[in-house]
């Protein structure tokens, strides 16, 4: 069965140092998510992607972060300069335009220390 | 917070026993979700239930949606050691196709 790839599966950075996560959709969808989930908290919607076109990213804190997905498959996620706040699961997911469920991938464990 | 609301924020129970969640939101949906989250893993997608639906069944599942109420509640039936999971509801407005998620409820089920 396809599944969302994501990688590195864990991340352990230092304060003002920068930050790069990497996500592989399944093949065919076009939609893609960047989530952020704190602890003990659910994921909330920091970028989608339609294709290689940002949708929403009304939720992206854009002095810091940027994502892109350039041809429109894979996506990539970074954070400069890294901040304790960041600290986090920061998780991909994609679907089918159309349908309604979303497939997420593992995700990343960030620890800014 | 644009987060909807779940109760409990934790659940412990006896395998056997049922389990329910109760999750509310904000805003008029098109849809309401609810996804399943293993400790350190990605979400799974258990069931959607639409506006127009007040209830829906997929196996042990057991969905219920109040839109007057705004609020939705899941329902585990005879839990297993293995549904331990956080789970989320998740709604879709009417407009976009953004999810907005719940604060979650974890459960607990002992063998």
């Amino acid at each position: 069965e396809a599944e969302v790839a994501q990688s590195p599966r864990y991340k352990i950075t230092e304060k003002s140092q920068a930050v790069a996560f990497w996500c592989d959709p399944i093949s065919g969808h076009a939609t893609l998510y960047w989530y952020r989930q704190i602890l003990g908290q659910g994921p909330e919607l920091l970028v989608q992607f339609q294709d290689e076109s940002v949708v929403d990213d009304s939720q992206l804190p854009k002095d810091r972060f940027s994502a892109e997905r350039l041809k429109g498959v894979d996506s990539t996620l970074k954070i400069q300069p890294a901040e304790l706040g960041d600290s986090a699961m920061y998780l991909c997911a994609s679907l089918v335009p159309g349908q309604e469920t979303q497939y997420f991938g593992p995700g990343t464990r960030l620890l800014v220390l | 917070s644009q987060q909807g609301e779940e109760d409990p924020q934790a659940l412990s129970i006896q395998e056997g026993e049922n389990a329910t969640m109760n999750c509310s939101y904000k805003t008029s949906i098109n849809n309401l979700q609810w996804y399943r989250q293993n400790s350190g893993r990605g979400l799974v997608h258990l069931i959607l239930i639409r506006s127009n639906e007040r209830e829906k069944h997929s196996g042990r599942l057991r969905v219920t949606l109040d839109t007057s109420k705004k609020s939705s509640s899941l329902l585990i039936t005879a839990s297993r050691a293995a549904d331990t999971a956080s789970y989320f509801c998740a709604s879709r407005q009417t407009s976009g196709s953004r999810l907005t998620f719940g604060e979650g409820t974890q459960l607990t089920v002992n063998p």
